[in-house]
């Protein structure tokens, strides 16, 4: 079975350019993730998917990052005008939730972003 | 804010010793988990302890969780080069929330 996939695995794009990132998760995983990493830092939390339920955008940073999921499959995330500090790396996991909360989450390798 | 926080933020042993990470979390919690991530690639699922747990191992893996004092503990047994990775612990407050992940400890194995 294939795991979490990303695309692109790496993004170059000028200030101001829109990009739009794609996470495909493994297949029957209800929850989807994505984090953000600048270099050297942890997991930034932006928004979480979770079956039919209302996404949980808490994390976005601003109103230029904004993320869609088509069911229970893939997930896109755009950042719109693209800055500088956009630049990171962009991870996308996916869970089944299971008993008491005791799921795991499983990694896409991500997708690396630089905004020149 | 960061839930879990970890400690040392970089460790550098020698092949065979043995490593220790810790974490440390403000709130009560479900879980708690720990991954690891290689360098440039995605996180992989370690080990998960419950909160009604004080100690879990998983091969060469010993975790442990104090929940008075809202700390965990992760220990690499004869430590390997290829150990080298960066270690994070997520919290998992309640059954229904999400995981948050601490800013990583990063491990060197020198060879």
């Amino acid at each position: 079975g294939a795991g979490v996939s990303q695309s692109p695995s790496n993004k170059v794009t000028e200030k101001g350019k829109d990009v739009e990132l794609r996470c495909d998760p493994i297949s029957g995983h209800t929850a989807l993730y994505w984090y953000r990493q600048r270099l050297g830092q942890g997991l930034e939390f932006l928004i979480y998917f979770q079956g039919n339920s209302a996404p949980d955008k808490s994390g976005l940073p601003s109103d230029r990052f904004s993320a869609e999921r088509t069911g229970e499959s893939v997930s896109t995330l755009t950042i719109q005008r693209t800055q500088q500090e956009d630049s990171a790396v962009y991870l996308c996991a996916s869970s089944l939730p299971g008993l008491a909360g005791a799921e795991t989450q499983y990694f896409g390798p991500g997708t690396r972003l630089l905004v020149l | 804010s960061q839930q879990g926080e970890e400690d040392p933020q970089a460790l550098s042993i020698q092949e065979g010793e043995n490593a220790t990470m810790n974490c440390s979390y403000k709130t009560s919690i479900n879980n708690l988990q720990w991954y690891r991530q290689n360098s440039g690639r995605g996180l992989v699922h370690l080990i998960l302890i419950r909160s009604n747990e004080r100690e879990k191992h998983s091969g060469r893996l010993r975790v442990t969780l104090d929940t008075s004092k809202k700390s965990s503990s992760l220990l690499i047994t004869a430590s390997r080069a290829a150990d080298t990775a960066s270690y994070f612990c997520a919290t998992r407050p309640g059954a229904n929330s999400k995981l948050t992940f601490g800013k990583g400890i990063t491990l060197s194995v020198r060879p």
